[in-house]
């Protein structure tokens, strides 16, 4: 299995741009999630989903939208990037959906700089 | 609301001591707790959980952690520090409304000096 993994790894936008980061896993879990990852703040959840066609908030939504056609994809989309948008991402699955007590497989992350 | 604290920015340890850690938490209910590590360039691992039972959780790379209900901690611990365990440490706890979803901590950066 390949895990939980994420493209690009490094990306450069300009302000207003937009642009979409990949997420894909192979072991068939339903929950996905986006985190994103700054310095003194820890890991902040973006969006999640529980199952296919099946997505939410978290905590800081906003800038950020989401869809989930299939079990194994997660895309996160940026429709206007803006500079507080330069963080790390991650991507993050686990095999059920409720308990709250699954571990989480994150991917390697995406570095993102919006100029 | 719930909550995670990491009161140490960095900790220092030389290779061969024990280390600590530190985590507190703020929960409404039951916690489920976490820790993960991730190292430079990399994504998060996961480290060890407490759910229920015991509270002396073993996890991977000889790491342990205490659960300490009446101090509301979480704190992580090993016998005998690594160099290669260098890395940053974050301490999660589940957030309320169910599913799978994390607050973490801000996350405490370990250097284990030879």
């Amino acid at each position: 299995n390949a895990g939980v993994t994420q493209t690009p790894k490094f990306q450069v936008l300009k302000t207003g741009q937009s642009m979409t980061l990949q997420c894909a896993q192979d072991m068939n879990h339903e929950y996905m999630s986006w985190y994103r990852q700054d310095p003194g703040m820890g890991l902040r959840l973006i969006h999640y989903s529980v199952g296919a066609g099946i997505t939410d908030q978290g905590e800081v939504p906003n800038g950020y939208n989401v869809s989930r056609s299939t079990t194994e994809d997660f895309p996160l989309r940026l429709l206007s990037a803006a500079p507080s948008q330069t963080s790390v991402y991650f991507c993050a699955s686990s095999y059920s959906v409720s308990g709250g007590w699954e571990t989480q497989y994150f991917g390697p992350g995406t570095r993102l700089l919006v100029l | 609301a719930q909550s995670v604290a990491q009161p140490e920015d960095q900790v220092n340890v030389a290779e061969g001591n024990p280390l600590t850690v530190k985590c507190t938490y703020s929960v409404s209910g039951n916690p489920y707790l976490f820790w993960y590590v991730q190292y430079p360039n990399r994504g998060l691992q996961f480290l060890l959980k407490y759910i229920t039972g015991d509270n002396l959780v073993k996890g991977s790379y000889g790491f342990e952690a205490e659960f300490n209900k009446s101090q509301t901690s979480f704190h992580l611990k090993k016998p005998s520090a690594l160099v290669s365990d260098s890395a940053l440490y974050f301490c999660a706890v589940r957030a309320p409304g169910g599913y799978n979803k994390l607050i973490f901590g801000a996350g405490t950066r370990l250097a284990v000096h030879p």
